[in-house]
């Protein structure tokens, strides 16, 4: 089942912060975050496992609630740079390794 | 080393024809995925191969759909009979794979083939 984003698009302006959310309705084994630019392909941000663990780039963080089954992703004195389509995909299993995208949050940083 | 590439970068086809989309994976990955994106739409995941098997098939859309996976390498995704609603970005993703020991697993995706048809 395909896990819900909110909110669907947000706009800021340079400098200020944004959180980007996840829920599932399934328990999850782990959550992936991806940026998409406008005609490119996704580029991994993120990614929380089950029980705790994370890798990711040193400029974004992002937390998993593994008894709500929620992801939320915080980017914090956005650049111009972070403008892009967000993606979280979640991953049921281990053994099945697919993961199933969310909705998708537009984010648009103004100067 | 080089990422996920994948050929042709454009496809447009005419209605009812077969075409053939090609993944070449990132070298030692032994995951491969391929997803679909509409104009505007998120990624639908299509089918994921471990190796040269294909564990999960099922978000094919139907039995026009169809795909291997060879050398645990190269996977090419064909599509039999084209519809106008199969237009879409084709992506292809790759990952080291977990029963590889990557207990990460973050997927590396390709720049994608745009599949038009008229």
């Amino acid at each position: 089942q395909q896990p819900v984003q909110s909110p669907q698009a947000v706009i800021l302006r340079e400098g200020e912060d944004a959180v980007i959310n996840c829920s599932s309705s399934k328990a999850l084994y782990s959550v992936h975050w991806y940026r998409q630019k406008h005609g490119e392909a996704p580029v991994f941000l993120m990614i929380l496992l089950k029980g705790g663990e994370q890798k990711g780039h040193d400029k974004i963080s992002a937390s998993f609630n593994e008894k709500k089954q929620q992801s939320s992703l915080y980017l914090t004195a956005s650049q111009l740079s972070y403008s892009g389509t967000y993606f979280c995909g979640t991953e049921m299993g281990f053994g099945n390794e697919k993961l199933t995208f969310g909705t998708g949050t537009r984010l648009t940083i103004i100067p | 080393g080089a990422g996920v590439s994948q050929s042709p970068s454009n496809k447009v086809t005419e209605k009812g024809k077969d075409v053939e989309l090609r993944c070449d994976p990132i070298s030692g990955h032994t995951a491969l995925y391929w997803y679909r994106q509409r104009l505007g739409q998120g990624l639908e995941f299509l089918i994921y191969f471990q190796g040269n098997s294909a564990p999960d098939k099922s978000g094919l859309p139907s039995d026009r759909f169809s795909a291997e996976r060879t050398g645990e390498s190269v996977s090419t995704l064909t599509i039999q009979r084209t519809q106008q609603e199969d237009s879409a970005v084709y992506l292809c993703a790759s990952s080291l794979g977990r029963l590889a020991g990557s207990s990460y697993n973050e997927q590396f995706f390709g720049p994608g083939t745009r599949l038009t048809v008229l």
